[in-house]
């Protein structure tokens, strides 16, 4: 089966690096994404890794390593829109497997 | 704006009558997606159509239903509502570029929170 395991609950201080990670079982796998959902929004996607190592976006860093089945979202200059959660996702064939988000708390 | 719209924004139904969320795209996208959330739970998807091409997940109670008449429209039907149904059901979009990209970035509509009294 598959299964992601992701901590439930990340607090810091506005202008903080905060780092939540994601690991995974997949039968199969293509790719790792992630997504930002506030308190009753939708999901929104922030990226993407298909492939070992770090990606960039602006304030945001995503990063795969397939042989540890490991990723991390690494958020910098934290602001206090960036509470939400944030769920790392699995692309095995077939499938778009959520985890079970986490929780971030920002504070001044 | 393109954007993937979802109506209404809340429903309230009763026990066991049959109750259609509706969801729309102008963005083109080829794959439309209904997901099924709870309270502080992730996402779960239900089913997909890639074009007119359904795909049921195998855990997709026979309860749910869904209908496709054109690209841009999709439609959950849900035929008997129960307690444990009730959640936020979120429509999403994506345009792979390939198969392996086919659960690549999506779009999200707003979602529809269901009440079953």
């Amino acid at each position: 089966g598959q299964s992601l395991e992701q901590p439930s609950e990340v607090t810091a201080v506005e202008g903080a690096i905060v780092q939540i990670n994601c690991t995974y079982q997949t039968s199969g796998f293509y790719g790792l994404s992630w997504y930002q959902q506030h308190d009753g929004g939708a999901p929104t996607f922030l990226s993407y890794n298909a492939l070992d190592g770090l990606e960039e976006t602006g304030r945001f860093s995503s990063f795969l390593s397939r042989s540890d089945s490991y990723g991390y979202l690494l958020l910098q200059e934290l602001q206090m829109k960036d509470s939400a959660s944030y769920f790392c996702a699995v692309i095995p064939p077939g499938k778009l497997i959520f985890g079970t988000g986490t929780r971030l708390q920002v504070f001044p | 704006d393109a954007m993937v719209i979802q109506n209404p924004r809340y429903q309230v139904t009763q026990f066991g009558k049959p109750v259609t969320l509706s969801c729309s795209q102008t963005l083109n996208h080829n794959v439309m997606y209904w997901y099924q959330q709870k309270s502080s739970q992730a996402p779960k998807l239900l089913f997909h159509y890639y074009d007119k091409d359904f795909n049921n997940e195998a855990d997709t109670p026979d309860n749910f239903q869904s209908r496709r008449p054109n690209t841009s429209f999709c439609f959950l039907d849900i035929r008997s509502p129960g307690l444990g149904d009730a959640a936020m059901y979120l429509c999403a979009t994506s345009r792979p570029t390939s198969w392996v990209d086919l659960y690549n970035e999506q779009f999200f509509g707003p979602g529809t929170r269901l009440t079953v009294l």
